[in-house]
């Protein structure tokens, strides 16, 4: 079968720094993405790893370790705004296998 | 910036009737795909169309859905005899390369009664 976990809900403080841990098992494997998704929106992209190693977007960075079928995503400086659900995805081929998604909570 | 672009935004129809969900993908995008969230749950993979012919699709895209580019804009689907199950937001999305960096729609919400 194919699974994504990652943890349903995180809470963190705002300026503080969070990171959201997904790890895969999936017959084919391209490269993990990250999207974030408020409430009743649309799933924006935030980063995508095809090769081991960090990527870094401004705040937010992401890491892959595909021998250990393990990635993260890392979100610096908390805003109020990153208040969202985060849902991790492996690329197989052209279709997404999507996580669950985690809840970020921040507090003031 | 280039959005994709998706109508109706809501859609409510009777079980058994036929739907036509529509798109505008970004314009340099060749990668169009169909995802469907039900209420509060993950993200499901529909089909995924290239160079005018599906590229893949999922066991959930059965003989009920079928997808379309009529024209060099537009990219729908269709569901034709609708089911209370199908009550999904349903999103449309593009992207230059195959499988990353995709640009989601705001959804198409489908509540079928």
């Amino acid at each position: 079968g194919q699974s994504l976990e990652q943890p349903s809900e995180v809470t963190a403080v705002e300026g503080a720094i969070v990171q959201i841990n997904c790890t895969y098992q999936t017959s084919g494997f391209y490269g993990l993405s990250w999207y974030q998704q408020h409430d009743g929106g649309a799933p924006t992209f935030l980063s995508y790893n095809a090769l081991d190693g960090l990527e870094e977007t401004g705040r937010f960075s992401s890491f892959l370790s595909r021998s250990d079928s393990y990635g993260y995503l890392l979100l610096q400086e908390l805003q109020m705004k990153d208040s969202a659900s985060y849902f991790c995805a492996v690329r197989a081929l052209y279709q997404l296998i999507w996580g669950a998604g985690t809840k970020l909570i921040i507090k003031p | 910036e280039p959005e994709v672009t998706q109508t109706p935004s809501h859609q409510v129809t009777q079980m058994g009737q036929e739907v036509i969900l529509r798109c505008v993908p970004i314009s340099n995008h060749l990668y169009f795909y169909w995802y469907r969230q039900i209420l509060g749950q993950k993200v499901e993979f529909l089909v995924s169309f290239y160079n005018n012919e599906i590229s893949e699709k999922s066991e959930i895209f059965d003989d009920q859905f079928s997808v379309e580019r009529p024209d060099g804009s537009n990219f729908t689907l269709k569901i034709r005899s609708t089911k209370l199950e199908d009550s999904a937001m349903y999103f449309c999305a593009s992207s230059e390369a195959g499988g990353y960096g995709y640009t989601f729609g705001s959804g198409t919400r489908l509540t079928v009664v």
